[in-house]
């Protein structure tokens, strides 16, 4: 059965710790998308990779780190220096010619 | 800058009540507009893509048009499983990234 799955579902973080929140796909999709979600806002795009060993920030990367070692894998890193982190963070992946992106279940992180 | 806004910030149907939701945008070269239906804690489900002005598409009771400068996504006859917030995004001339609007919020009443 071909999908993205995020995990965990809902993650907690104390202030201070860096947290890493897995995405993984297996619908052979050479590009990977992070997302960001806030109450009464659009998708914001946190990071995105087009092939593995390569990756681009997005509109707020402040914060945030990725890497893209396998083509199914693309875990996003919240550091420390990300000062708002609580909100819901969605993974997609895209493949060509349609253009469309898929999305994952989500995680929801919370800061304590 | 690529921009989306979708209107209303939320509707509220009685089933069997038809109504439309707004997409309008600002893109530089589209490349598509895609529409997505997102239920509460779920990420977001693929409903359309639409290419150029005067194509549409449909899947049951929704119903997508573009044009030059808006899409709607038509709901025709809701029933209370269409409750969902709707997405609408656009894909410029930059590959691979979407421009979101702040969607929809459906709730459909029996």
């Amino acid at each position: 059965d071909g999908g993205i799955t995020q995990s965990p579902k809902y993650l907690f973080r104390k202030e201070g710790q860096n947290v890493t929140l897995s995405c993984e796909q297996n619908l052979n999709h050479d590009a990977m998308y992070w997302y960001r979600q806030d109450p009464g806002q659009g998708l914001r795009l946190i990071y995105y990779s087009q092939i593995v060993n390569d990756f681009q920030k997005g509109d707020i990367a402040e914060g945030y780190s990725v890497s893209r070692e396998k083509k199914e894998s693309f875990p996003l890193t919240v550091t420390s220096a990300q000062k708002n982190p609580t909100a819901f963070y969605l993974c997609a992946s895209m493949g060509t010619p349609t253009d469309t992106q898929y999305f994952g279940p989500g995680t929801r992180l919370t800061v304590l | 800058e690529d921009q989306v806004t979708q209107s209303p910030e939320a509707l509220r149907l009685q089933e069997g009540e038809s109504s439309s939701l707004n997409c309008s945008y600002t893109v530089s070269g589209l490349r598509g507009l895609f529409w997505y239906r997102q239920d509460p804690g779920k990420g977001p489900e693929f409903l359309f893509t639409l290419y150029s002005a005067g194509e549409e598409k449909e899947k049951e009771r929704l119903k997508a048009t573009l044009t030059k400068k808006e899409s709607f996504l038509h709901i025709t006859a809701p029933k209370p499983e269409d409750s969902a917030t709707y997405l609408c995004a656009v894909q410029g001339e930059r590959w691979g990234k979407l421009q979101f609007g702040a969607g929809t919020q459906v709730v459909v009443t029996p």
